[in-house]
């Protein structure tokens, strides 16, 4: 069955660090890959996205994500945080598997961003 | 931006009770998808639907629930008997098509708490 391991649950930086979330995945085939932020009280939005072609995605609010096919990841970056990017995070994958249909969550990593 | 709406935010009801959660997909979306969060643990899919149909449903999905488009707009889930264990925040989704190009748009959620 397919999984989505993210490795950090909790991830606490101070405002101009770098971050990287890591993303690993459990499925060869071709696959959709997705990050997903959640905002307190706020729901699910996109980050960023990977059909195919440049394995370096670029989203928004200064995102980005590359995808390593060989290692099965897609880890997120931003090379400087702010204390509005204090989220949790959502790695997510759809497959052809299992018809595009659903998408399969990591656990989600809860980020703080201190000033 | 269009976005996915979802009333009530909260639902508090007696176990045995039925409820219905509903959504209002991004008008031109075609397909729609429930997915639900347990406090402290993976976003978890449902059930996908499309023309009228569920497309794919997980094992969760049983026969206490149920999902219906009853109009041009609403796409509702209804849980039949609730239980304790159906606590969770309950997210709708939808997108313009599905394959390999597909961007599911998400919800602010339900709460529901079963007493």
């Amino acid at each position: 069955a397919q999984s989505v391991s993210q490795h950090n649950h909790h991830v606490i930086l101070s405002e101009a660090a770098s971050l990287e979330l890591g993303c690993n995945y459990s499925y060869g085939g071709t696959v959709n890959l997705f990050w997903y932020v959640q905002y307190p009280g706020q729901h699910l939005q996109l980050l960023l996205k990977y059909f195919s072609g440049d394995p370096l995605v670029k989203g928004i609010k200064g995102f980005e994500a590359e995808f390593i096919k060989s290692k099965f990841s897609f880890n997120l970056r931003k090379p400087s945080v702010q204390w509005s990017d204090t989220a949790e995070y959502f790695c997510a994958v759809n497959s052809g598997a299992g018809g595009y249909n659903k998408l399969i969550f990591g656990a989600g990593t809860r980020l703080a961003v201190h000033p | 931006e269009p976005e996915v709406t979802q009333t009530p935010s909260h639902q508090v009801t007696q176990m045995g009770q039925e409820v219905i959660l509903r959504c209002v997909p991004i008008s031109n979306h075609l397909y729609f998808y429930w997915y639900r969060q347990i406090l402290g643990q993976k976003v978890e899919f449902l059930v996908s639907f499309y023309n009228n149909e569920i497309s794919e449903k997980s094992e969760i999905f049983d026969d206490q629930f149920s999902v219906e488009r009853p109009d041009g707009s609403n796409f509702t889930l209804k849980i039949r008997s609730t239980k304790l264990e159906d606590s969770a925040m309950y997210f709708c989704a939808s997108s313009a098509r599905t394959g390999r190009a597909d961007t599911q748009y998400f919800g602010p959620g339900t709460r529901l708490t079963v007493l």
